[in-house]
């Protein structure tokens, strides 16, 4: 278990509709990170929060937004939902920012959009 | 436009075999290099990491191999066990770009 827990575990929706998932990191990491894991893709990097503050961009879609909160939880929004968003998606967080600090992940939202 | 390119994509080993997978980046800007683990069902997590002043780093049966000049590093998994089945995944950082660039993957089986 790495501390940080992610909700919901699984989320079906339809194309065109709008969802929110939930991470919370582990307790005293100031940093939180989105990827999304596609089986051709592999781990792609959306978006970096530290301390409630946006850090890194990745391939983050327009139609896709983020938030840390005070309380340092996030939250990442998709609209207008696509097939092709299908996909599972990681929180990790990490004590303070930097690529040489190690990310600790979440279990993962698996999203299925019909 | 694919920073780090990772390979093989997948790898059936035999029990006490040695696994090997390697990763090659373009930008020497990059000075963190980890390797993340990911068990079916699971977020990866930290396997082993390495920065350029070294050439090998080893942590148990786990060793990382890096080659400066070819920009180049791969991991090595000595006597590979069916508990090594994985997807494991080498990654490129920088602290001026604060994010970490993750390969696509590589699918390890390790037969009985």
């Amino acid at each position: 278990d790495s501390g940080v827990t992610q909700t919901p575990k699984h989320l079906i929706t339809a194309t065109g509709q709008r969802v929110t998932l939930r991470c919370s990191p582990r307790s005293g990491d100031l940093s939180v990170y989105w990827y999304q894991q596609s089986l051709d893709q592999g781990l792609q990097f959306l978006i970096q929060y530290y301390n409630g503050e946006e850090r890194a961009k990745g391939n983050i879609l327009e139609r896709f937004s983020a938030q840390q909160f005070p309380d340092l939880h996030s939250e990442l929004n998709l609209s207008s939902l696509e097939l092709g968003d299908s996909a599972l998606y990681f929180c990790a967080s990490s004590r303070m920012m930097g690529p040489d600090n190690e990310q600790f992940f979440g279990p993962g939202t698996r999203l299925t959009v019909l | 436009q694919q920073q780090v390119k990772q390979s093989p994509q997948s790898l059936i080993v035999q029990k006490g075999g040695i696994s090997i997978i390697n990763c090659a980046y373009e930008n020497t800007a990059f000075d963190y290099f980890p390797w993340y683990q990911q068990f079916p069902g699971k977020g990866p997590a930290l396997l082993i990491a390495i920065r350029p002043d070294v050439s090998e780093k080893k942590e148990g049966r786990f060793t990382i191999s890096f080659n400066k000049s070819a920009k180049q590093f791969s991991l090595h998994i000595m006597d590979s066990q069916p508990g090594d089945s994985a997807t494991y995944f080498c990654g490129i950082g920088n602290t001026g770009f604060q994010k970490l660039v993750f390969g696509t993957g590589t699918r390890l089986l390790v037969s009985p």
